[in-house]
């Protein structure tokens, strides 16, 4: 049984340009969430899908958006990308409304900005 | 809002010895807590969660963190650590009635165990 699984696990990329993260949920699960981890910081919450729909979103601007797909799996992403950008980005997938079912975390993908 | 504050960014400790990993957080309403492990390259994973009943929460893996309303912590505690302990530790809250994938984390805690 496959866990949760996110690729590509490294990319580069420039000042300006656009990328696209992907992230394939623990089987059975229906939740996607994202995260961003800067170098030496605790992971912040970007925002969570569920039923293709955005649900719930943290403090990232406009330049941050995501899908869902019906399979339940999602893509993170980011246009106009900064310097600040650099970071581990991880996908986490659980069960809505399954308090009891730890969240799984993917191994992430680590995005440098050039 | 929620924040989460993790004491210290080190803990150096031997072989064997007890350690404590500590974290407060603040809150306007009631949270689940959770303590999160991540090993060099890799992901997060659960170490163990408080969401209601007994205060005393223990993982499988030895383990125990303790919850404090009064004081707001939730500290880390293993009676004796093993090498393979080496990691980053992360707290995390979330708020009561939330997804629980709506996490807020603290900075983390790198642990060293020293042979």
């Amino acid at each position: 049984d496959a866990g949760v699984t996110q690729s590509p696990t490294h990319l580069i990329k420039t000042r300006g340009q656009q990328v696209t993260l992907r992230c394939s949920p623990k089987s059975g699960h229906d939740t996607v969430s994202w995260y961003q981890q800067a170098l030496g910081q605790g992971p912040q919450f970007i925002f969570q899908y569920y039923e293709e729909e955005e649900r719930q979103r943290g403090n990232f601007p406009d330049r941050f958006s995501g899908h869902q797909f019906p399979n339940y799996s999602s893509e993170l992403n980011v246009n106009a990308l900064l310097l600040g950008d650099s970071a581990l980005y991880l996908c986490a997938s659980s069960t809505q409304g399954a308090l009891n079912q730890p969240q799984h975390f993917g191994d992430g993908t680590r995005l440098s900005i050039l | 809002a929620q924040s989460v504050t993790q004491l210290d960014s080190q803990v150096p400790v031997f072989e064997e010895a007890p350690v404590e990993l500590r974290c407060n957080y603040s809150s306007s309403v009631s949270v689940y807590l959770f303590w999160y492990v991540q090993y060099p390259n890799q992901g997060l994973q659960l170490l163990l969660k408080y969401l209601s009943g007994s205060t005393l929460v223990e993982s499988i893996n030895g383990f125990e963190a303790e919850f404090n309303k009064s004081q707001t912590s939730f500290h880390l505690r293993k009676p004796s650590v093993h090498i393979s302990d080496t990691a980053e530790y992360f707290c995390a809250v979330s708020p009561l009635g939330g997804s629980q994938g709506n996490l807020i984390f603290g900075k983390g805690t790198k642990l060293s165990v020293k042979p």
